[in-house]
């Protein structure tokens, strides 16, 4: 059974860099059937793309988090991780980690981790 | 980017009722469509991808329809279960893109 967790602080001071990992189990990272994807939900609203990686380390990013984002693939732990730089507010949210399998849809997710931005 | 559009962004209904959502793509996006369900505190749950193809699991009250930018998830006859905020998404190119979802209540 493919399981995902989310880890990570979850309080971090405006300015500075979230940082999370997603630990996989049930299945290899190394897949080249997945995208390892990112989605974030701020409180009472919906779903945001963040970015993914592939096995290789090829990586799509939202052009809304480009320019202080960075996914990357762990194959030794069978991880991935997210780091956002540069926090506000804006970005609190909880955080998902998930498996995209292309036209198949996000088919598992992490059960979500929510983060906070404070000032 | 791909903008998905939801309507309605909320309806009520009852138990036994026959519900339609509609999810339209900002171009064409082929058959490259999913559906998900959210309940409070939980992670979405895909239900249907491919715009038509239930995910294994899924009751057989739910199905979707559609292709290019016109898309709909039909539950036939709902169930308490139901009742939660529905997502559409589109998988054809990236970024993903979510509709803005479509919160199913009782009546």
């Amino acid at each position: 059974q493919v399981q995902l967790q989310e880890s990570g602080p979850g309080l971090v001071k405006s300015s500075e860099t979230l940082s999370l990992t997603c630990t996989v189990s049930g299945d290899s990272i190394s897949s080249n059937s997945h995208y390892w994807a990112w989605i974030r939900q701020p409180p009472g609203k919906g779903l945001e793309y963040i970015g993914s990686v592939f096995y290789d380390g090829t990586t799509d990013y939202n052009p809304s988090f480009e320019s202080r984002l960075t996914v990357s693939v762990d194959m030794s732990k069978n991880q991935f991780s997210l780091k956002l730089t540069s926090v506000t507010a804006a970005d609190t949210a909880v955080y998902f980690c998930a498996r995209d399998t292309f036209s198949a849809g996000i088919q598992r997710w992490g059960q979500g981790a929510l983060v906070t931005v404070s000032s | 980017d791909i903008q998905m559009t939801q309507s309605p962004s909320s309806v009520s209904a009852s138990v036994g009722d026959r519900v339609t959502i509609t999810c339209r793509a900002s171009q064409g996006i082929n058959d490259f469509l999913a559906w998900y369900q959210q309940k409070p505190g939980k992670a979405p749950k895909l239900l249907i991808f491919a715009t038509s193809n239930l995910e294994l699991g899924v009751p057989s009250r739910f199905s979707g329809s559609g292709s290019g930018t016109d898309f709909t998830l039909t539950i036939s006859s709902l169930q308490p279960e139901d009742f939660a905020i529905y997502y559409c998404q589109q998988a054809k190119s990236f970024p993903r893109t979510f509709g803005q979802g479509t919160k199913l209540e009782v009546k």
